[in-house]
């Protein structure tokens, strides 16, 4: 079937790391990204990565994906206040369905 | 370049009645999908158009409805309300015949409340 799960919330100190965890069922999934949505906003792309790569860094962003547990994560190195918001992990399965499948999210808390 | 537009930011209806939400993509983009935002469901999709085609649509009742135009423009319509349908309802572009690679680009959203 088709599910993303993620914890629901996270708390870290400004300048600490963060790292929110993310597992996907379809092990078609081609693409799987971290989507941001602040307070009335839509989702921001963040970062995605291909099937085939096990890690992929983008400035303060580390994202890390093993296929075999179908576990994808996303570090972020010293944590802002500005970080504080909704991340989502999303999986695009590659069998033509044509839509991206979201995790519920995880609110990020950045305590000061 | 602009980003993805939806009309109108804010909505209040009545309960049975109907409502038209828009969303134009960014300029080149083709595929268009809609999702449904609600604290309890999170995100739900709703339906995805590519070149006028619908080509997948989400679990929901046949009162949510869409169409894609000629100029990739996209609307959505749910027709007898209900208090249920609250939700923020969010459009997504993408650029690629075939949706997913690059992700999405969303628009802010459409904030729909039934009364």
């Amino acid at each position: 079937g088709e599910d993303v799960e993620q914890s629901l919330f996270l708390s870290v100190r400004e300048g600490d790391s963060s790292v929110i965890n993310c597992t996907y069922t379809d092990s078609s999934s081609t693409y799987l990204y971290w989507y941001k949505q602040e307070p009335g906003a839509g989702l921001q792309l963040l970062t995605y990565i291909f099937s085939n790569m096990d890690m992929k860094q983008d400035q303060r962003l580390t994202v890390l994906l093993n296929k075999k547990d179908k576990h994808l994560s996303l570090r972020i190195a010293d944590t802002q206040t500005g970080d504080s918001a909704i991340y989502f992990c999303a999986e695009f399965p590659n069998t033509g369905g044509f839509k991206t499948i979201f995790g519920a999210g995880t609110r990020l808390f950045v305590k000061a | 370049k602009a980003g993805v537009t939806q009309t109108p930011r804010y909505l209040i209806k009545t309960r049975g009645q109907q409502v038209t939400l828009s969303c134009s993509p960014i300029s080149g983009h083709r595929s268009v999908s809609w999702y449904q935002q609600t604290p309890g469901q999170g995100l739900q999709f709703l339906f995805e158009y590519f070149s006028e085609t619908q080509r997948n649509k989400g679990n929901f009742p046949g009162r949510f409805s869409g169409r894609q135009f000629s100029n990739s423009r996209s609307e959505m319509n749910v027709s007898t309300l209900e208090l249920g349908d609250s939700a923020l309802y969010l459009c997504a572009s993408s650029s690629p015949s075939v949706s997913g690679g690059d992700g999405y680009t969303f628009g802010s959203g459409t904030r729909l409340t039934v009364v």
